[in-house]
């Protein structure tokens, strides 16, 4: 069946500009995580998605970023005023269920946006 | 907080020459140890999940081994395509996420 997804794949922006990144999980997980990706560094945790909420946002780096998942399903992480430093490569994933509960599921990841902060 | 080290760095392997590439973990609570494998310009791709010590998994020329205190991910008579980037990661107690290592970037070479 279709993985998922994440659009753009390539963003370019001028440091300040907000940027709108989109993840689509694969169909039926009803968690979903983002995590970045730095040059030469592991991947970082950002936000987890239980359904539309959001339990855990610990790792929001500042209050420019923040994320929304609608429909149990879609999800966008907006980054505001953006700065070089958040240059990366963003990755979603899905799971099946969280991994707070019994057991951990796997993560399957997409391909993930490349963002450029010139 | 979770910690996660992977070793080496780097590796480099001849078509058929048998290596193991380590995954050594500091958690409390283990829930998984999953390994993923990454080519450049890609998202990860799930491998195994390894829940308790003793466990081992198996997948075409890749094995992988969990102990109390690290994994192994075992690559027997490597070809050209096995080479990536393999990622271990940790979850753990109450967290919800993946805690990642930095990965061991393998290249085989004909």
């Amino acid at each position: 069946g279709a993985g998922v997804s994440q659009s753009p794949s390539n963003k370019v922006t001028e440091k300040g500009k907000d940027v709108e990144l989109r993840c689509d999980p694969i169909s039926g997980h009803t968690a979903l995580y983002w995590y970045r990706q730095s040059l030469g560094q592991g991947l970082e945790f950002l936000i987890y998605f239980q359904g539309n909420s959001a339990p855990d946002k610990s790792g929001l780096p500042s209050d420019r970023f923040s994320a929304e998942r609608t429909g149990g399903s879609v999800s966008t992480l907006t980054i505001q005023r953006t700065q070089q430093e958040d240059s990366a490569v963003y990755l979603c994933a899905s799971s099946r269920q969280g991994l707070a509960g019994a057991s951990a599921y796997e993560q399957y990841f997409g391909p993930g946006t490349r963002l450029t902060v010139t | 907080e979770d910690q996660v080290t992977q070793s080496p760095e780097a590796l480099r392997l001849q078509e058929g020459e048998s290596s193991s590439l380590n995954c050594s973990y500091t958690v409390s609570g283990l829930r998984g140890l999953f390994w993923y494998r990454q080519d450049p310009g890609k998202g990860p791709e799930f491998l195994f999940t390894l829940y308790s010590a003793g466990e081992e998994k198996e997948k075409e020329r890749l094995k992988a081994t969990l102990t109390k205190k690290e994994s192994f991910l075992h690559i027997t008579a490597p070809k050209p395509e096995d080479s990536a980037t393999y990622l271990c990661a940790v979850n753990a107690g109450t967290a919800s996420k993946l805690t990642f290592g930095t990965g061991t970037r393998l290249q085989v070479t004909l």
